[in-house]
């Protein structure tokens, strides 16, 4: 089955520092699309950044970067100088194809608290 | 540019009911894709219109259907409720005819307590 695995239920941050999440998948596939959405508390889910997996250079938004290991099948996200206001449940996913049809497919999320 | 509202943002229905939600997506998208999210089983595509047409659909019963209407306003709707249908029903909204590869805008949700 193509899967999506978040293998870090929690993490925890200081303010101004790095954390990286992890996230691996299996697919057969050659070309499929990686996303990192981010859902803040009682707030709507929203795109953090995204990868085309035939592009061999890492995505990168403002603090925002991914680590994209094609033959690994692993797409980390690493964000820098975290602040207050990235604290949230963090979802990878990747656009999947299942018996003819497409999805896309979530990991089970990582919960970033950052602390001041 | 108003975002993906939903309706209604909660409800509460009995075993063996049926439920319809309604999605309106941001103006000129024409894609609208659903997603079931429960704290077991995390986030799960359901299915993904496209001008009126579904081109996608995920792995639940044939109880969870959906529409999509001319204005690209859709419904989804749940017959025979169970137990296990209570969750938080997303839908997403996205300009490109090639939804799933680009970036979706999520709505808030409706939040759906089966009894």
């Amino acid at each position: 089955a193509q899967t999506v695995t978040q293998s870090q239920p929690e993490m925890s941050v200081q303010e101004a520092e790095t954390v990286t999440l992890s996230c691996t998948y299996d697919t057969s596939e050659s070309d499929y699309y990686l996303f990192w959405y981010k859902q803040p508390p009682s707030r709507q889910m929203i795109l953090v950044i995204r990868q085309e997996a035939y592009k061999q250079q890492n995505a990168t938004e403002n603090r925002f970067s991914v680590n994209f290991q094609k033959a690994a099948k692993s797409f980390s996200l690493k964000i820098s100088d975290s602040q207050l206001g990235d604290a949230a449940m963090y979802f990878c996913a990747a656009t999947l194809t299942q018996g003819g049809s497409e999805k896309l497919v979530f990991g089970k999320g990582t919960k970033l608290t950052v602390n001041p | 540019k108003a975002g993906v509202t939903q309706t209604p943002r909660y409800l509460i229905k009995t075993r063996g009911q049926q439920v319809t939600l309604s999605c309106s997506p941001i103006s000129g998208h024409r894609s609208v894709s659903w997603y079931q999210q429960t704290p077991g089983q995390g986030l799960q595509f359901l299915f993904e219109y496209f001008s009126e047409t579904q081109r996608n659909k995920g792995n639940f019963p044939g109880r969870f259907s959906g529409r999509q209407f001319s204005n690209s306003r859709s419904e989804m709707n749940v017959s025979t409720l169970e137990l296990g249908d209570s969750a938080l029903y997303l839908c997403a909204s996205s300009l490109p005819l090639a939804a799933l590869y680009n970036e979706q805008f999520f709505g808030p949700g409706t939040r759906l307590t089966v009894l």
